[in-house]
This record gives structure tokens, sequence and C-alpha cells, in this order.
């Protein structure tokens, strides 16, 4: 079964103080993973998209990267702006639809 | 302009009723979805829909239906409203099944 798990569940930082989200997901044959930011009251933002293990994005404070068997959000030196919660998504196996994980919450405080 | 849009925005109603929500892309995208997010904030798909086909998620009751008037559209129909449908719904598009998603703000949906 599809699947993807994302840890921790939340995560509070101080501003400044980089940290890794992290992303595992089990899918047959990965056609490709998403990350989202979602803020409370709106729909998800599109970040990113990677599609082969070894692959990086970058944007910003942001960096994904992409193994075999887990992605990684990397925050460098995070702001108040950067709190939200992230969402991590892949490809079913058939290709037709996104599962998504149930996010990491992100509290940057000053 | 907004690339996906929904309305209503809040929708408060009684169980048993059948209601409709809309959405509209301009972005000229080919394929559309509608998610539905519940309490735990948990995003899972419904219904997947380009013009060739439509995908349904086999846990959707029948009560729900996407109807899509012409491609730039792809509306929720549900009938016979239940408690357990109180949630956040969000439609969402994208150029094809495999390229980057964009959502509208999500529709709550509230049954009293």
């Amino acid at each position: 079964e599809d699947q993807v798990t994302q840890s921790p569940e939340a995560l509070r930082l101080q501003e400044g103080e980089s940290s890794s989200l992290n992303c595992s997901y089990t899918v047959s044959g990965l056609r490709g993973l998403f990350w989202y930011r979602q803020d409370p009251g709106k729909g998800p933002e599109f970040l990113f998209t990677l599609y082969s293990a070894g692959e990086e994005k970058e944007k910003e404070r942001l960096k994904a990267t992409l193994t075999k068997k887990e992605s990684f959000l990397h925050i460098t030196a995070p702001k108040p702006e950067d709190s939200a919660t992230y969402l991590c998504a892949v490809l079913n196996q058939a290709g037709t639809a996104l599962i998504f994980g149930k996010g990491t919450t992100l509290s940057v405080s000053s | 302009d907004t690339a996906v849009s929904q309305t209503p925005k809040y929708l408060v109603t009684q169980m048993g009723n059948d209601k409709s929500i809309k959405c509209e892309q301009n972005l000229g995208h080919d394929t559309m979805y509608w998610y539905k997010q519940d309490s735990k904030k948990f995003l899972k798909i419904m219904f997947s829909y380009n013009n060739k086909e439509l995908i349904i998620n086999e846990t959707v009751p029948n009560r729900f239906s996407p109807k899509s008037p012409d491609k730039a559209h792809l509306n929720l129909h549900i009938n016979s409203l239940e408690l357990g449908d109180s949630a956040v719904y969000f439609c969402a598009s994208s150029q094809d099944f495999d390229q980057p998603q964009h959502f509208g703000d999500g529709t709550r949906l509230s049954i009293l």
C-alpha cells in the first residue's frame, strides 16, 4: 500500500536554528515526491517536486533532497514567517493522485 | 487573479440536505481534483479527473459526485449530508497527473 510518513509531527525552533523535516515513503516506482507548505485557513502551496534519488532543489532558506526511501526538507536559519505546516506527498502507484503525509507543523520564534 | 477558486468558503447546513461546492481554475490545466481534509488536518484524495477519465477513490461514498461542465470547472455535489461529512474540502488542478498541483483555499463544511 502506498504510504507517506512524516516526522516529527511538530517542531519548535528559535529564529536562526537550522533543522530538517523527514518524509519516508513506500510506493512502487516513485513517479514524483512533492513538498507543500500550508498556512492556517489556506490551501497547500507548492514548494518542490523531486523525481529521482539524489535530486536536490532549493528555494530561499529551504532545500529538499531525495533518496530511494525518504526525503528531507532542510530549513536553514529559519525566520518566524517560515512557521507553517509542511506536507509531503507522493504520486500513487497508479499515477493519478497524491498520497499525503500528516504533515510537520513548524513554529519559529524570534 | 486567483488561480484556483472555490465557493462558498464556508457552508453550514443540516443533516440530510444536498449541497454543492464549486471550483474554477484559470491556469489552463487539464486535470482537476477534490480532496478532503479532516479534523486532524489529514488530506485525502476523493476524485481525480481530466478530460479523459474520472478516477474515484473507492472509499468515497456514492453520495459524493463530481461534475465537470467544462475543463476549467469541477464541482462537487453531495447528497444526504451526514455528520461525518464535516471537513474542509479542497479543489486542486495540475497540467497533468504527475505535475505540481495548485490548490484552492478550501470550503469548510459544517453539518449541524
